[in-house]
């Protein structure tokens, strides 16, 4: 089975920067995605992380150890559109499955406050 | 627009109706999933679909019932629902099994 954890609620202010932080414990891992979701919305897809390390996209980025089973999703500059909940999602792959599977973290519900 | 349409937005039915949910891409993704989202859970994957073959049924019970008759479109078909079956259900595809997945808007279902 899959463990995801995040933060259930945060709150920020306008111009700052949050650290979004997401830890997991599955077998097979395979990667580790991390998507947005407006209230009401579709989640957008806006990062992937399949080694250790930092991706940026400018101003978000995702930072992944394998090794701790953790990682961030970095946002700077803040801006009020980025209130939403930002998902936290492992990849994994099972041999009897034969295919890999995606498990959802149950979010982060930022709040961007001025 | 996402790429990825799901009618309807919204459903309300009885639970003795037989309704059905579908979801088309225009992306030429090779991928499709099911995926339910209730208030204060994760996003539960129901179903996935590769070049139209289920690889992934994740315990759902038979009252939901998947059709993907090509890479294009998927259905849900529902049948004798109950009230905790009310949630949001996303479509998603993606050009294969595991990349980063485009979603729908998603239908938001009430079970009366």
């Amino acid at each position: 089975g899959q463990n995801i954890d995040q933060p259930t609620e945060m709150t920020a202010t306008e111009g700052a920067i949050v650290q979004i932080n997401c830890t997991y414990q599955t077998s097979g891992f395979n990667g580790l995605f991390w998507y947005q979701q407006h209230a009401g919305e579709a989640p957008t897809f806006l990062s992937y992380n399949v080694l250790d390390g930092l991706e940026e996209k400018g101003r978000f980025s995702s930072f992944l150890s394998r090794s701790k089973g953790y990682s961030y999703l970095l946002l700077k500059e803040l801006q009020m559109k980025d209130s939403a909940s930002y998902l936290c999602a492992v990849r994994a792959h099972y041999s009897g499955a034969g295919s890999y599977q995606l498990t959802f973290g149950k979010g982060t519900k930022l709040s961007v406050i001025p | 627009e996402t790429g990825v349409t799901q009618t309807p937005r919204h459903l309300v039915m009885g639970m003795t109706n037989k309704k059905s949910l579908k979801c088309e891409q225009h992306l030429g993704h090779n991928a499709m999933y099911w995926y339910k989202q209730s208030a204060k859970k994760p996003l539960e994957l129901m179903f996935v679909y590769n070049f139209k073959e289920q690889t992934e049924n994740n315990s759902v019970p038979s009252r939901f019932s998947p059709e993907c008759p090509n890479s294009s479109h998927l259905f849900l078909h529902l049948h004798t629902l109950q009230p905790e079956d009310s949630a949001l259900y996303l479509c998603a595809s993606s050009p294969r099994v595991g990349q980063p997945q485009h979603f729908g808007d998603g239908t938001r279902l009430s079970i009366l």
